[in-house]
């Protein structure tokens, strides 16, 4: 079946710190990938996607490249900033399951100035 | 602004009571999707309707209802609350009927808390 497996939190990194967060995913066909983030108090909103192997997605300084050889699209930003604090959920979509959405259990992420 | 819109956005209920929770979505889209977001168990998909019709179940307990009306607009209705039923409950809108390559906008969320 489809999952979506997502480093455990919570992160905690200074401002300008690099960041990782590993997200590796089990899925029948060629899924497509995203990267949602939720701000304190706010629903989810999508941060970037990849729909095909060797795509990078990348948004607000964010990126992830989908890679079919690993199963994995981890998320990279070079320098976090305070506003970054938030918790990012791993998903895919694959049309073998009626295109459902299967997310992450969510990596919390708190940077301090 | 995602242009989904969720009310009540906080609900305090007692054990056995019933709620009903509503979804706007945005405008132009057809799929609602219902979400329960708790501590312990991340976000766990219930149930998806596209056009009024019932197009996906997941983890959704039998207590638990939802239907879409033809102006789109979706309810979730929990009954015989439990206190485990205390999470966030969000709804999320796309286009069509999944969202391989699109996205989903969720909306803020309705708390729920039963005590």
């Amino acid at each position: 079946g489809n999952s979506v497996t997502q480093m455990e939190g919570p992160v905690t990194l200074s401002e300008e710190a690099f960041l990782t967060i590993n997200c590796t995913y089990t899925a029948t066909g060629y899924p497509s990938l995203f990267w949602y983030v939720q701000y304190p108090g706010e629903g989810l909103q999508l941060l970037l996607k990849a729909t095909k192997a060797d795509d990078k997605g990348s948004n607000k300084g964010f990126e992830a490249t989908y890679r079919k050889e690993t199963t994995s699209f981890h998320l990279e930003k070079g320098s976090v900033q305070v506003s970054d604090s938030a918790v990012y959920f791993c998903a895919l979509s694959a049309r073998t399951t009626g295109n459902q959405f299967y997310f992450g259990t969510g990596t919390s992420l708190t940077v301090i100035p | 602004d995602s242009g989904v819109t969720q009310t009540p956005k906080h609900l305090i209920t007692a054990t056995g009571q019933r709620v009903t929770l509503r979804c706007s979505p945005r405008s132009g889209d057809l799929s609602v999707y219902w979400y329960q977001q708790s501590l312990d168990q991340g976000l766990q998909f219930l149930i998806q309707y596209y056009n009024g019709e019932e197009r996906a179940k997941g983890n959704i307990l039998e207590r638990f209802s939802a239907q879409q009306f033809p102006d789109l607009h979706s309810e979730l209705n929990l009954s015989s609350l439990e206190l485990g039923d205390s999470a966030l409950y969000f709804c999320a809108s796309s286009v069509g009927q999944g969202a391989a390559t699109g996205e989903l906008f969720f909306g803020e969320g309705s708390r729920l808390t039963v005590l």
